[in-house]
């Protein structure tokens, strides 16, 4: 199963686009990624997710590089209500179905 | 189109007791996995159903349970509870498909406290 590194904390300001990076080294080639977020005391909610390039939503932006090793989330614009835990999830294939690990997320702060 | 429902939202158990959550999935789902999730250890995987069928497992002692029924509800259950079990557990809901690439859908989350 592929682990997933990313960073435990981020500070930013409304309005600042924000990044999060996450490093995904042994990614299998039938694996997809995958961003969640979560507030306190609730279930995750699905961003966005992808395989490889980029895909954009109606919320975030996600950036895929060609060797798939990492991949960045874009969030525009973020505002106070983006404070959250952001987690990002790397699996897909039928060898490990449903069997999807969580890393340790990274924790944005946004600030006014 | 109604979201994952959990139950109950919060129990109170004593060290000792046993304990079952339901989750219903969304409607057409068919794979129903469980979370738990504590400050310390983050979200971990308990196991995961499809049709009824219980696909993969996490590293969790056997007190922890669970089943799925012919309509995708599922039910967990944790036996003899000990303190270490107080935490959210969360169910999540998919397609066939979405259990194998990651897309998720998850419910409230039933808080538990073991005194």
């Amino acid at each position: 199963l592929a682990k997933t590194t990313q960073p435990i904390s981020m500070d930013s300001y409304e309005g600042q686009e924000v990044n999060i990076t996450c490093s995904h080294n042994n990614i299998a080639t039938n694996d997809y990624i995958t961003w969640y977020q979560q507030f306190p005391s609730q279930g995750p909610r699905f961003i966005i997710q992808g395989y490889k390039t980029k895909v954009t939503n109606e919320v975030a932006s996600l950036f895929i590089p060609a060797d798939r090793k990492s991949s960045t989330l874009s969030l525009p614009r973020v505002s106070l209500s983006d404070t959250a835990v952001y987690y990002c999830l790397v699996g897909g294939g039928s060898s490990n179905t449903g069997k999807l690990i969580f890393g340790q997320g990274t924790t944005l702060q946004v600030k006014p | 189109k109604a979201g994952v429902t959990q139950t109950p939202r919060y129990l109170i158990k004593t060290r000792g007791q046993q304990v079952t959550l339901s989750c219903s999935p969304i409607s057409g789902h068919r794979s129903v996995s469980w979370y738990q999730q504590t400050p310390g250890q983050g979200l971990q995987f308990l196991f995961e159903y499809f049709s009824e069928t219980q696909r993969n497992k996490g590293n969790f002692p056997g007190r922890f349970s669970g089943r799925q029924f012919s309509n995708s509800r599922s039910e967990m259950n944790v036996s003899t509870l000990e303190l270490g079990d107080s935490a959210l557990y969360l169910c999540a809901s998919s397609s066939r498909t979405g259990a194998e690439t990651g897309e998720l859908f998850f419910g409230e989350g039933s808080r538990l406290t073991v005194l």
